[in-house]
Order: structure tokens, then C-alpha cells, then sequence
């Protein structure tokens, strides 16, 4: 286990809805990192969070947003959701200065 | 440049056997270079990482062989068990200022142990 949890497992939502995923990173773990695996690929970087600020996005679209709070735990949220955003939204923390990061569960989002 | 290439996309192998998987990258300035596992309805969990100082990296099963000049790194695992059957991914990454590196992943080696 790394430590990292994510709520919910399971999420079914409709075209045009929003979502707010949520991880809990481990203690001391201030970077916070995203990710979208869809079904057969390999994850996808959607953006990171060091000490509560983003640091870097990858190719997203603004309705994907992020927040990391100082407790450690951070959120994912997708604002008018599309059928291709069905997938795995994967977190994972990393401590300062260095290069491993520790993936949670997961939740498997599904949009009808 | 910034992909990373894997192949193959699946493997079959029987057990005792040896399972080999490649990745080749563009971007030169990766410098962290990792194996992750999963398993259906699983997030990755990480296996085994080398930096491009290295040629070779052993953790029990498992090994990674690193060419920096040829850019191309690869898995082996040793004995190859049934409960290895798992999905694999190649990644790379550098230090981007001192904070985590995002992961480029390759698309996934599924990997079958016959018993």
C-alpha cells in the first residue's frame, strides 16, 4: 500500500455534469500530481500541485481544474463533462526533491 | 520528444520463463526512469527505477538494462511467475526545479505467465 487514498472507487455521471474527485496524499508529501488513464493506454499527466499552487498542466482543457489543500488531501474537478472523459483519474504524491511517485487506487469515472 | 515508446504491447510467457519488455525515449534530458505494475481496477505501483548514471539495476526478479547512447531501456523479469501476470509501464521524468517531474508513460506491455 502507498498510502494514498482516493474517494470515490466508482463515479457514473452524465454528459454535462460536473465531478470533484478526491485524494489523500501521504503526510509530508507536498506535490500532488494527476493523472487520466484511459481504458488500454498508459496515464496521462494532467496537471500538479506543489504547496497548494499549480506547477506545471499538461494538454487539458481549462474545465479540468485542481485545488491541494495543507491538510494534504487535494481535488480533481471536471466542469462539463464529455463521453471521452470516461477513464481512471489517478493521483499520486512525491516528497520534495525527488522523482518517485506513489499512486492511489484510483476512481473509475464513467460518463453515460 | 516527449514520448516514450514500449513494446511489445503483450507477452506471453511460460512460467520459469524470462519476460523482456522495451521502451524507447527522444527527450535527453530524462533522467528518471521507472517500471510500474498494474493490476485490473489497480493503480500502478512502482517496481523498479534507474537513472541514466547506471547500465544495469537488480531487485530480486527483476532488472533493468539501460543504454543511454542508443536511448532505450528495458525490463526482465527473471522466473516469471503466474502472479506476475499484470499490465506493465515504462516511464521517464526529470527534476523540474527541484520538484517531481510529470511521468510520460509508455502505452503498456499486458504481460500472460502460462503455469
Amino acid at each position: 500500500e502507498t498510502g494514498v487514498t482516493q474517494s470515490p472507487t466508482h463515479l457514473i455521471k452524465t454528459r454535462g455534469q460536473q465531478v470533484t474527485l478526491r485524494c489523500s496524499s501521504q503526510s509530508g508529501h507536498n506535490t500532488v500530481s494527476w493523472y487520466q488513464q484511459a481504458l488500454g493506454q498508459g496515464p496521462q499527466f494532467i496537471f500538479q500541485y506543489y504547496r497548494e499552487e499549480e506547477n506545471g498542466r499538461g494538454n487539458f482543457p481549462p474545465r479540468f481544474s485542481g485545488l491541494q489543500f495543507p491538510n494534504y488531501s487535494s481535488e480533481l474537478n471536471v466542469n462539463a463533462l464529455e463521453l471521452d472523459d470516461s477513464a481512471l483519474y489517478l493521483c499520486a504524491s512525491s516528497e520534495d526533491n525527488t522523482d518517485t511517485q506513489y499512486f492511489g487506487p484510483g476512481t473509475r469515472l464513467t460518463v453515460l | 520528444q516527449q514520448q516514450v515508446k514500449q513494446s511489445p504491447q503483450s507477452l506471453i510467457v511460460q512460467k520459469g520463463g524470462i519476460s523482456i519488455i522495451n521502451c524507447a525515449y527522444e527527450n535527453t534530458a530524462f533522467d528518471y526512469f521507472p517500471w510500474y505494475q498494474q493490476f485490473p481496477g489497480k493503480g500502478p505501483a512502482l517496481l523498479i527505477a534507474i537513472r541514466p548514471d547506471v547500465s544495469e539495476k537488480k531487485e530480486g526478479r527483476f532488472t533493468i538494462s539501460f543504454n543511454k547512447s542508443a536511448k532505450q531501456f528495458s525490463l526482465h523479469i527473471m522466473d516469471s511467475q503466474p502472479g506476475d501476470s499484470a499490465t506493465y509501464f515504462c516511464a521517464a521524468s526529470y527534476l523540474n526545479a527541484g520538484n517531481t517531474g510529470k511521468l510520460i508513460f509508455g502505452q503498456g506491455t499486458t504481460l500472460q505467465v502460462k503455469p
